[in-house]
């Protein structure tokens, strides 16, 4: 496709279960962030991952986050054991290399009850 | 680490005037400076952007300048248009980093 995709666009789940995010970067990019926007704020750093360099996870909020991006190019935000706090729209962004212009994609918003 | 803050959270403006939102940042290494529109339900997409050795940047109504002395930069929309209500975000990140990190966003409406 011609931008970033994210799947699904919405997603509700019950607190305590695993969710699976998934993010398809621009084809070509070799840089791919996630953020986690929370109603009414900013975008929260969670992870980075630049070709096949190790990924910085210095912004995952808990060991209940996790991402993994499978062959340099899709990439998967899993959320285990889901609490309240963790509703928010997650966005990815995927960028040709380090220091580029960012492109993001639409975000999924999730929203745990 | 970097810390940015953006003025003001909330911005209203007649259709015609002109709006402007400013972003202060701590870390004096930062030397990129983009600006990103979100409408709703949409991700941020990036507007303007400008780096250090530049102190202003024109994209017809739009306009980002910057005081790397002061450590401040601002958005500036002319002849503003019902289209240009969204959420504005700052956002910095220095050439050593590939982290960018967001100013908390304003929202912008613009009334007809």
């Amino acid at each position: 496709g011609a931008g970033v995709s994210q799947s699904p666009s919405n997603k509700v789940t019950e607190k305590g279960k695993d969710v699976e995010l998934r993010c398809d970067p621009i084809s070509g990019h070799t840089a791919l962030y996630w953020y986690r926007q929370s109603l009414g704020q900013g975008l929260e750093f969670l992870i980075y991952f630049q070709g096949n360099s190790a990924p910085d996870k210095s912004g995952l909020p808990s060991d209940r986050f996790s991402a993994e991006r499978t062959g340099g190019s899709v990439s998967t935000l899993t959320i285990q054991r889901t609490q309240q706090e963790d509703s928010a729209v997650y966005l990815c962004a995927s960028t040709v290399g380090q220091g580029a212009e960012a492109f993001f994609g639409q975000g999924t918003r999730l929203t745990v009850v | 680490g970097e810390n940015v803050e953006q003025h003001p959270s909330t911005l209203s403006v007649q259709e015609g005037d002109s709006a402007v939102i400013k972003c202060t940042y701590s870390d004096s290494a930062s030397n990129y400076f983009p600006w990103y529109k979100q409408e709703l339900g949409k991700g941020p997409q990036l507007i303007i952007d400008i780096r250090s050795n530049v102190g202003e940047k024109k994209d017809q109504r739009i306009a980002v300048t910057l005081n790397k002395t002061a450590k401040h930069f601002s958005l500036h929309i002319t002849e503003t248009q019902p289209e240009d209500s969204a959420v504005y975000f700052c956002a910095v990140r220095m050439d050593s980093s590939y982290k960018l990190i967001f100013g908390s966003g304003t929202r912008l409406l613009v009334r007809p």
